[in-house]
């Protein structure tokens, strides 16, 4: 079955550590994206990759990175500099992002990240 | 910069009633693509349904169907023969000719048994 897969579904983390979500897709889409949902608000986008060893900031990239070294994998670290990194993590994927916005986006399951 | 604005934070209906979620947006492009996206307790987004800025047809899937008035930047969503799968988290979102999506900040649907 093609699609997207986060783990872990829930994540635990004290305060000041760093942690990596993982978002993998069998899809063979060139673009991949990140975005939070937090309580009453839309999704906001924190970095987006249109290929292989390329990416850009979202609306909300500080405190976080990312890298895409394989088409299929896109993780995203949560930093020790990220002041509120208790939220909802959603991972997509779409068959182009750049110069045809004509794909919708293919959305993971989310992971849940609270961190104390 | 795109804004996206879901003004109603909150809708019911009856079952098998059609319900109408509003949405309006601002952009200075004019192309571009809209979508309706929703998000069960399950929390997994689903794509409902799409419709592209140079189509003066309004999209349509089953039930689902837009009403999309480009002059006016209005995209909404009517639901018809509301059925109790359909409570859910309903975004508004735009994609840009760069290929990011802005989200709105949802609708609430409620089905009434």
């Amino acid at each position: 079955d093609g699609g997207i897969t986060q783990s872990p579904k829930y994540l635990f983390r004290k305060e000041g550590q760093n942690v990596t979500l993982s978002c993998e897709q069998n899809l063979n889409h060139d673009a991949m994206y990140w975005y939070r949902q937090d309580p009453g608000q839309g999704l906001r986008l924190i970095y987006y990759s249109q290929i292989v060893n390329d990416f850009q900031k979202g609306d909300i990239a500080e405190g976080y990175s990312v890298s895409r070294e394989k088409k299929e994998s896109f993780p995203l670290t949560v930093t020790s500099a990220q002041k509120n990194p208790t939220a909802f993590y959603l991972c997509a994927s779409s068959v182009s992002g750049l110069a045809d916005n004509s794909y919708e986006q293919y959305f993971g399951p989310g992971t849940r990240l609270t961190v104390t | 910069a795109q804004t996206v604005t879901q003004s109603q934070p909150e809708m019911s209906v009856q079952e098998a009633e059609t319900v109408t979620l509003s949405c309006t947006y601002d952009t200075s492009e004019s192309d571009y693509y809209l979508f309706w996206y929703k998000q069960p307790p399950s929390r997994q987004m689903i794509l409902v349904i799409r419709q592209e800025a140079y189509k003066q047809q309004n999209a349509t899937e089953n039930r689902f169907s837009v009403n999309f008035q480009k002059a006016a930047k209005s995209f909404s969503l009517k639901i018809s023969d509301s059925q109790l799968g359909d409570a859910a988290m309903y975004f508004c979102n735009f994609c840009a000719s760069d290929g990011k999506l802005t989200f709105g900040t949802g609708t609430r649907l409620t089905i009434i048994p």
